[in-house]
């Protein structure tokens, strides 16, 4: 079992449009939580933390389960920038206590027109 | 201020040749990481380094070796390349990891095929 798991998708949805993506963790020590974006050919950008309350940055909103280790990002109004591939990414400490990203393979979204 | 470079861009090899690919970054970021990317696979980290003149392995350090001389750049090198090694390789740089602060800052890649 992988240790971050995503739909790769493709969800493929109309401007305008609400998406959900979900990513599920497996590494219940994990604490912390984001999502990144990546474009076609381009390298990671982180696009937000996850907090357990849950946050919002505009059209976006990230939410967090920790009892069912699931993460989420929901995107409203969908723009045809918003066309990439979101990267679920967990923290997880390794043996001499140096913290890493772990990254999922990715949810493709595509928006059209 | 251009962030995290790298070179080359694209990079075709044979089989038992080798190279190293540069990683440069001007935001004076203690660690620096390489990864790899393969459809499928999600990155992977391959090495990582806390600061100047230290490195440590990642996950999948087999076949790389890598050295950090100076704080802002970061070399990764193919001794013997193998057609497994075809990738796009990442470079990334972040202050140090901590509860508050995890973002990684990545280069713009190299794809590099192995024939």
């Amino acid at each position: 079992r992988k240790e971050v798991e995503q739909d790769p998708g493709p969800f493929n949805v109309p401007e305008g449009a609400t998406v959900a993506f979900n990513c599920t963790y497996s590494n219940s020590a994990s604490q912390s939580f984001f999502w990144y974006r990546q474009d076609c050919r381009k390298e990671p950008k982180l696009l937000m933390s996850v907090y357990s309350s849950g946050n919002e940055d505009g059209r976006f909103t990230a939410q967090l389960n920790r009892a069912s280790q699931y993460i989420s990002l929901l995107i409203r109004d969908s723009k045809l920038s918003d066309s990439a591939t979101y990267l679920c990414v967990v923290n997880r400490e390794g043996d001499t206590g140096f913290q890493k990203l772990v990254f999922g393979t990715g949810t493709r979204l595509l928006v059209s027109p | 201020n251009a962030g995290v470079t790298q070179t080359p861009k694209f990079r075709v090899l044979k089989t038992g040749q080798s190279m190293t690919l540069l990683c440069a970054q001007d935001m004076n970021h203690e660690y620096m990481y390489w990864y790899r990317q393969d459809p499928g696979m999600g990155l992977r980290l391959i090495h990582y380094s806390v600061g100047e003149g230290t490195t440590a392995k990642g996950e999948v350090p087999d076949g790389y070796n890598v050295s950090r001389l100076k704080k802002q750049n970061f070399l990764l090198g193919l001794e013997s390349a193998a057609p497994s090694q075809t990738s796009v390789y990442f470079c990334a740089s972040s202050y140090p990891l901590a509860v508050f602060s995890y973002e990684q800052y990545f280069g713009p890649g190299t794809r590099l095929t192995v024939t």
